[in-house]
This record gives structure tokens, sequence and C-alpha cells, in this order.
């Protein structure tokens, strides 16, 4: 059974911080894997999606990997701002019907 | 460009009270999901479909039906609604393939 853990389960960082976010899952016969965003009470916001054959992926301040082999991802955080501030989730696809595994998030606060 | 739209977005329910989650998505995607989300316990996924007319179970199906009658619809149904219900549930869709997930704002559903 895939299992996801994040850890730090909380961060608290001050503004302008580069910071890193770290996922890591018990079965590498992964798909994808993504990064989503949720703000309290809100739904997921799709970050970053990468392949199982990709590295990573970038999209503005943001820098995901993946070392599928050795079963983990980091998503890169740069500049943190204050809107920054939400649970980050970290969730692999595999499976015969492609489901996600979600790891329990990492609630992060950028102090101004 | 609605993508995932799920309603109701907030419901009260006694225990032994019937209702009905509907997800719809424009999306033309094939698959689609029921996920629930509890503090500490993170997403966990309910049922899932591969297509039309079809539906499976996923890790916590017990005390849930589904029915996947067109395409663009996912309905959770509780036949006896039961405090241990109480949670927000997540619908999400996808296409087969390497593509990521797409996931609905929300139900958020209190049985008392």
């Amino acid at each position: 059974k895939q299992e996801v853990t994040q850890i730090p389960a909380a961060l608290s960082v001050p503004e302008g911080e580069n910071l890193v976010l770290n996922c890591s899952f018990t079965d590498s016969a992964i798909y994808n894997l993504q990064w989503f965003r949720q703000d309290p009470g809100k739904g997921l916001t799709s970050l970053l999606l990468i392949q199982s054959s990709q590295r990573e992926q970038t999209s503005g301040r943001l820098n995901a990997s993946l070392d599928k082999s050795s079963g983990r991802s980091t998503l890169y955080i740069a500049a943190s701002q204050p809107g920054d501030s939400a649970t980050y989730l970290c969730a692999v696809i595999s499976g015969s019907a492609r489901q996600l595994t979600f790891g329990s998030g990492t609630q992060l606060t950028v102090l101004p | 460009n609605a993508g995932v739209t799920q309603t109701p977005k907030f419901r009260v329910l006694k225990t032994g009270q019937s209702m009905t989650l509907l997800c719809a998505q424009d999306m033309n995607h094939e698959y689609m999901y029921w996920y629930r989300q509890d503090p500490g316990m993170g997403l966990r996924l309910i049922h899932y479909s591969v297509g039309e007319g079809t539906t499976a179970k996923g890790e916590v199906p017990d005390g849930y039906n589904v029915s996947r009658l067109k395409k663009q619809n996912f309905l959770l149904g509780l036949e006896s609604a039961a405090p241990s219900q109480t949670s927000v549930y997540f619908c999400a869709s996808r296409q087969p393939g390497l593509q990521g997930y797409t996931f609905g704002s929300g139900t958020r559903l209190t049985v008392v």
C-alpha cells in the first residue's frame, strides 16, 4: 500500500526566505507526483505536476524535484511571501486506476 | 471554464438521513473520484469511476454509494448518514494517461 509522508507538518518563516518542503513515498512505482496548495476552508489548487520520467518542474517561484528511485520529492519556494501561507499537499499517482495518495500536508506560515 | 463543480457547498444532516452530493465536470474527463478530508487523516479515496457506467471502491467506501450515469456527472450518496461521515468531500477528475487531477471546491458535510 502506497504511503506518503510530508515533513515538516508545520513551518513558520519570515518573508523573503527560501524554503524547502519534503515529501517521501514508499512505493516507487508511480506515474506522476502532484503538488497542491490548499487555503483554509478552500479546495485544492494544483501547483506542479511531475511525470515519473522527469526530474523537476518549475512554475514561477516554485520548483519541484522528483527522485523516483529514492521515493522523494521536494518543493522549493523562493523569496517567500505572506500570500504563500497555506497548506501544501504532496500526492503520488499510482495503482491500476491511477489514484492519488496524499500526504498529510505541510502548513506554511510566512510572516510579514 | 467551470472545471469541476460540486453541489451543495454546505449541508447539515441528522443521523439516519440520506443525501446525494453532485459532482459535475465540463472537461470531458474520463476518470472521476470522490475523496474525503478529515483532520489528521489527509484525503482518502472513497469511490472512483474510470468511465460512464463504471464505478469502483476506494480506500474508505463503507456507507457510501456512487453512480456515473452520464460522463460529466459523478454522484455520491449517503443512504443513512452517521456522525462519522462528518467531513469535507472533494470530487476530482482527470483524463487517462499522464495528466494531473482537477479538484472541485468541496462540500462541507456535518452529521448531527
